[in-house]
């Protein structure tokens, strides 16, 4: 059974860089099968895609945060993570690590963190 | 501004049919990519529903049903039950913007 864990700050301050991590279990982030992504859904808002990394290292980013986003995979940990610079307050957000694949959508998802931007 | 449209909500009775509609365009449900959709629960992972534009994983309940025809895709449920009661998301990938892209979503009131 494949499961995904998020892990990190539940609260960061304003200007400072968002990092979570996702572990993985039930399966390895080396497998060249998936795109081991990331989602944010802010409060009252919608899923929002914030980015995916490939096995190989190649990552592709939502343009509206591309600037700010950085995706890395730690094959020897098995889990991947997310840095996220120079937050604000609308960086408030349930943060969700999920495995996808373009054919099969995303059929595993972690449960998700809170993460609250506030000094 | 989501790059897949869907109704803010949609309502139905216990036992009757809903339909959840996801409009998108050339660069993605209309060229091809394929459209998953989610089940979303407060206070729970989000749940794939619906993969591949119309197929089911195992588990999910042959009320749900997917189909697409050209840029618009459409999430059908029937025989409603209160459980249904959730938001839905429509997803896909769109090669203009290179991004996986998801629907605004939609909330299903069971009445």
């Amino acid at each position: 059974q494949v499961q995904l864990q998020e892990s990190g700050p539940g609260l960061v301050k304003p200007s400072e860089t968002l990092s979570l991590t996702c572990s993985v279990s039930g399966d390895s982030v080396s497998s060249g099968s998936y795109y081991w992504s990331w989602i944010r859904q802010p409060p009252g808002k919608g899923l929002e895609w914030i980015g995916y990394i490939y096995y190989s290292g190649s990552t592709n980013y939502n343009p509206s945060l591309k600037s700010r986003v950085t995706i890395s995979v730690d094959t020897s940990k098995n889990h991947f993570s997310l840095k996220l610079s120079s937050v604000t307050a609308a960086d408030t957000a349930v943060y969700s690590c999920a495995r996808w694949h373009p054919r099969d959508g995303m059929d595993v998802w972690g449960q998700g963190t809170t993460v609250t931007v506030s000094s | 501004q989501s790059v897949l449209t869907q109704p803010p909500s949609v309502s139905g009775a216990p036992g009757q049919r809903v339909t959840i509609s996801c409009t998108g365009s050339s660069s993605n449900i209309g060229a091809g990519y394929h459209v998953h959709w989610y089940q979303l629960l407060p206070g729970t992972a989000p749940k794939l529903l619906i993969y591949g534009d119309s197929s089911r994983p195992s588990g999910v309940p042959d009320r749900f049903f997917g189909t697409k025809s050209g840029a618009s895709a459409s999430l059908a449920i029937t025989g409603l039950q209160a459980e249904d009661e959730a938001d839905y998301y429509c997803q896909s990938y769109d090669s203009s913007l290179s991004a996986v892209v998801f629907g605004g979503g939609t909330k299903l009131t069971v009445l």
